[in-house]
């Protein structure tokens, strides 16, 4: 596709529930990144994935938070059991090569409030 | 849509000068820096980045300069434009690591 593309853009849920989050990386790009952004602060990494191999998923905040990019194109963001303070905008990132040193390009995020 | 920067440090131009945005950054290994523009309700739009060989790299209406002693990192913008109003972050990320580390941001208003 012509960017990256996220859905949904917003998603309100209650404590407890499960959310799913999905994002499309711009058609081809080797390596997708997901990363948690607050308020008023630059994003944060939470784990990367070069094609459908996940090697860095240190920056998730816990065990409810997976990733899956099973056909390494199109990635989903999975948190269990939310708590409020998983509410805020989840960023996904694609980028051409698999090594490091590549341009990130970011997608408009999906806002996620726990309520 | 949402709100960046809501309590950043604050860069006020007039339309037309120039606008010198500075960014610390925290890893000495880091061999790879990119400035992000974001505006409101929209992700970081990649705008210039720069590697550790070299010291400035020029776009168009803008210069990345990287000064590896004191770890730091500067963006100006030539004849800032209205358009330009946005909030800048500065990444880097260390040889080898597939993730970038954001600064804090610096929220740019140009004033007509």
């Amino acid at each position: 596709g012509a960017g990256v593309s996220q859905s949904p853009r917003y998603k309100v849920t209650k404590r407890g529930q499960d959310v799913t989050l999905r994002c499309d990386p711009i058609s081809s790009h080797a390596t997708l990144y997901w990363y948690q952004q607050a308020l008023g602060q630059g994003p944060e990494f939470l784990t990367y994935f070069n094609y459908e191999a996940q090697p860095d998923k240190s920056g998730l905040p816990s065990d409810r938070f997976s990733a899956e990019r099973p056909e390494g194109s199109i990635s989903t963001l999975t948190i269990q059991r939310t708590e409020q303070r998983d509410s805020a905008m989840y960023r996904c990132a694609s980028s051409p090569g698999q090594g490091a040193g590549e341009t990130q390009y970011f997608g408009p995020g999906t806002r996620l409030l726990v309520l | 849509g949402e709100s960046v920067g809501l309590h950043l440090p604050t860069l006020s131009v007039q339309e037309g000068d120039n606008s010198i945005i500075n960014c610390a950054y925290s890893n000495s290994a880091s061999d790879y820096f990119i400035w992000y523009k974001q505006e409101s309700g929209k992700g970081p739009q990649f705008i210039i980045d720069i590697r550790s060989n070299m010291d400035k790299r020029q776009g168009q209406r803008v210069t990345v300069l990287l000064n590896k002693t004191v770890k730091h990192l500067s963006l100006q913008i030539a004849a800032t434009q209205p358009g330009d109003s946005a909030v800048y972050f500065c990444a880097e990320e260390a040889g080898g690591y597939n993730k970038l580390i954001f600064g804090a941001g610096t929220r740019l208003a140009v004033h007509p």
